[in-house]
C-alpha cells in the first residue's frame, strides 16, 4: 500500500492564479479530509467526503477554495485566485468507516503564494 | 466545540530519559483519540490510536493512556533516544471532526 498520496509536494504561485491540489486516497477508504497547517492556527480541517459526497466543507475559508471528489480515488483542492495568506502546508487524510481506524495523512503539499 | 490542549509546547531532555507528554480536551464525547508525530517539514505520522472505550495502547517505546472523563491522555516514550526528536501531535475525534493540539516540540540531546 502506497499511502496516501498527494502532488505536488510543493508548489510556488503568484498571487491571482490558480492552484489545484491533488490527493489519492489509500484505496478502500471512504472517507477523505482536507486539512491546512500553519503555524498560526495549526492543522484546520477545511473540509470532508464521504463515499466522494462532500459532508462538511464549514471549514473551507472562502469562496476561493473549493474541493471535488470524482471518484473514490481522487480528490482535487483548488483556490481560485491564489491570495499570499493562503500559503500553507495542505494535508489530506483518508480513513476506513467506522470509528475503529485512525486516520492516515499524506506527505502534504507546501504552497507559497508570491 | 472540542478544544485540545497539549502541554508542554516544547521539551528538551537528555538521551536516555523517559518523558511523558501530556494532552487534555474539553469535551468527552469523544470517539477516538490518535498521536501522531510529525518531522520538520514532513507530513504526520500516526502512533498510536485509542479507541473510546480504552484505556491505553503500546508501542514498543510508547505507550499511551485515556481518562475519557477527565479529558486527559498521556504519551509516555521510555529510554528517549535523539530519532524521537519531533513534533507530537494530540488529535481528538467526535464523528468526523478530528480536531488537533498545537503539538509538543520534542528534543532529545545525545
Amino acid at each position: 500500500d502506497a499511502g496516501v498520496i498527494q502532488s505536488p509536494r510543493h508548489e510556488v504561485t503568484e498571487m491571482g492564479q490558480e492552484v489545484t491540489l491533488r490527493c489519492k486516497p489509500i484505496s478502500g477508504h471512504d472517507y477523505l479530509f482536507w486539512y491546512r497547517q500553519t503555524m498560526m492556527r495549526g492543522l484546520e480541517l477545511l473540509i470532508y467526503f464521504n463515499n466522494n459526497v462532500p459532508i462538511d466543507d464549514s471549514g473551507m475559508p472562502e469562496d476561493r477554495f473549493s474541493a471535488k471528489m470524482p471518484n473514490a480515488s481522487f480528490s482535487t483542492l483548488k483556490i481560485q485566485p491564489s491570495e499570499p495568506r493562503d500559503s500553507a502546508v495542505y494535508f489530506c487524510a483518508s480513513r476506513s468507516a467506522g470509528y475503529n481506524y485512525g486516520y492516515t495523512f499524506g506527505s502534504g503539499t507546501r504552497l507559497t503564494v508570491v | 466545540k472540542q478544544e485540545v490542549t497539549q502541554i508542554p509546547a516544547a521539551l528538551s531532555v537528555p538521551e536516555g530519559e523517559n518523558l511523558v507528554l501530556n494532552c487534555s480536551f474539553t469535551d468527552s464525547a469523544i470517539y477516538n483519540l490518535q498521536w501522531f508525530r510529525q518531522d520538520p517539514g514532513k507530513g504526520l505520522t500516526s502512533l498510536l490510536l485509542i479507541q473510546s472505550s480504552q484505556r491505553e495502547q503500546t508501542s514498543g517505546r510508547l505507550n499511551a493512556s485515556l481518562d475519557k472523563s477527565s479529558g486527559r491522555s498521556t504519551l509516555y516514550i521510555a529510554a528517549s533516544q535523539p530519532g524521537d526528536s519531533a513534533t507530537y501531535l494530540c488529535a481528538v475525534s467526535n464523528n468526523n471532526d478530528m480536531r488537533f493540539g498545537a503539538g509538543t516540540r520534542l528534543t532529545v540531546k545525545p
